[in-house]
């Protein structure tokens, strides 16, 4: 019973090739946010979305994009991948964000984009 | 900027062994949240705690959050290999937003 999911786990792309990875949640939650974890370093938040509310942090480089079509799905789309940007791309979801006990934010597995 | 320290960065000890990470703040949260993260996978949401001086128990993990909910501890008792991993805390701020510790990545050697 997955809450979380993410797809592909594993994504190879070109320098420069459009990438979108793909979230969907079965938890009915209002947020989704979307991380990028580089080795040995905590997630580091880029945007999240509340309902359709898009919010962007503001070191987030404009090479990253995101969609939130409906409550379930959310995507993560790197216009112009680089080197740097090779990293674990991590989804998680809460249920409004408002109150502490609200607010505790569930994971994803997590997608590990290569980009050669 | 809400900054969470965490303690130790590496922490490498013999199975049967007890031990403590920590994470302070000179910041309010309103929740903290530990999380356990392993090779390729995402965090695992392990307990957050609320209310300052609350403790939690999780089986071998007794998670503290302060009094004045600025700093918060967990605690393994008896560890074993299976709790290898990155641990990871993180405080519940504005908007939000989690404030992440840098993580205590731990083993436990056989």
């Amino acid at each position: 019973d997955a809450m979380v999911i993410q797809n592909p786990r594993y994504q190879v792309t070109q320098f420069g090739k459009p990438v979108t990875l793909s979230c969907s949640q079965t938890l009915n939650h209002n947020v989704m946010y979307w991380y990028q974890q580089k080795s040995s370093q905590a997630p580091k938040l880029l945007f999240h979305y509340y309902d359709k509310d898009f919010n962007n942090e503001a070191d987030t480089p404009d090479n990253f994009q995101s969609r939130r079509p409906n409550t379930s799905f959310c995507f993560l789309d790197i216009r112009s991948p680089g080197l740097g940007d090779a990293a674990m791309y991590l989804c998680a979801t809460s249920r409004d964000g408002f109150g502490p006990s609200e607010d505790t934010q569930y994971f994803g597995p997590g997608t590990r984009l290569t980009v050669l | 900027t809400q900054l969470l320290e965490q303690s130790p960065q590496f922490l490498s000890i013999q199975e049967g062994e007890n031990l403590t990470v920590y994470c302070n703040s000179s910041s309010v949260f309103s929740s903290l949240q530990w999380y356990r993260q392993e090779p390729g996978e995402g965090p695992v949401l392990l307990v957050t705690v609320v209310t300052g001086g609350e403790v939690k128990k999780l089986k071998r993990l007794t998670f503290q959050f302060g009094d004045a909910r600025k700093d918060s501890s967990l605690h393994i008792t008896a560890a074993q290999p299976g709790d290898t991993g990155l641990y990871l805390c993180a405080g519940e701020t504005s908007g939000s937003r989690l404030t992440f510790g840098e993580g205590t990545q731990l083993t436990v050697n056989p």
